[in-house]
């Protein structure tokens, strides 16, 4: 069964960049489609996109178009999401996730996430 | 966008009770909804996709039904740990959306 294991705990300078690591273990990860899902602290989920590692083909959610940034190694089975120009609005917890062999939803493989904290 | 909106926000159920839970689509999403369930400091889990289908695992007291734009999850009947957070969320169109979520309580 795939396994999704992500980075640890960022404390970040609002204004700098960080980059989050979901890497994928049980399976090569171009089978799959990775999304990351925001959510900050004791709110809902927010869909920030997916990227496809076989031919690193992205989409995004409209309000994450200028933020966030999804990339893929295939070689290390690990995806990415680079998140620039951090303000206390980014602080959350951000989640990869997959549904396997297909686009889009559902999700039914979760990685435990990565709690981003944005504070000087 | 397609738009989810969740209710009840919160309930509290008494043990064995039975629980329903609403999600409505701002368009016909053909079925394409999944409910997943998130406990305090974890990832959430799938429990319904298709609306109906039950993921592998997930106890038979929970059921999913509806279609169009109107779809609820059930829990025949409640128990301890099924306390936490439920969304909804649509799987039709890019962007994928959630509902805003309902917390269940024990009463």
């Amino acid at each position: 069964e795939v396994q999704l294991q992500q980075s640890g705990a960022e404390l970040v300078r609002p204004g700098t960049s960080v980059k989050l690591s979901c890497k994928v273990s049980g399976d090569t990860i171009t089978a799959y489609y990775m999304h990351f899902v925001k959510q900050r602290p004791g709110q809902g989920l927010e869909w920030i996109g997916r990227i496809d590692p076989e031919d690193d083909s992205t989409k995004y959610a409209e309000k994450f178009k200028n933020k966030a940034t999804l990339t893929a190694d295939t070689s290390s089975n690990t995806a990415y999401l680079k998140l620039s120009s951090l303000t206390s609005e980014d602080t959350a917890t951000y989640f990869c996730t997959t549904a396997g062999y297909y686009d889009g939803y559902p999700f039914a493989y979760w990685g435990q996430g990565t709690l981003v904290t944005v504070s000087s | 966008d397609i738009q989810m909106t969740q209710s009840p926000a919160s309930l509290s159920a008494s043990l064995g009770e039975t629980v329903t839970i609403q999600c409505r689509a701002s368009e016909d999403i053909y079925s394409g909804l999944a409910w997943y369930q998130q406990k305090p400091g974890k990832s959430p889990q799938l429990l319904i996709y298709g609306a109906s289908s039950l993921q592998d695992g997930v106890p038979s007291r929970f059921s999913g039904s509806g279609s169009g734009t109107q779809y609820s999850l059930k829990i025949s009947s409640m128990q301890t740990e099924d306390e936490g957070v439920y969304f909804c969320q649509q799987g039709l169109k890019y962007p994928l959306t959630f509902g805003s979520g309902t917390k269940l309580e024990i009463k």
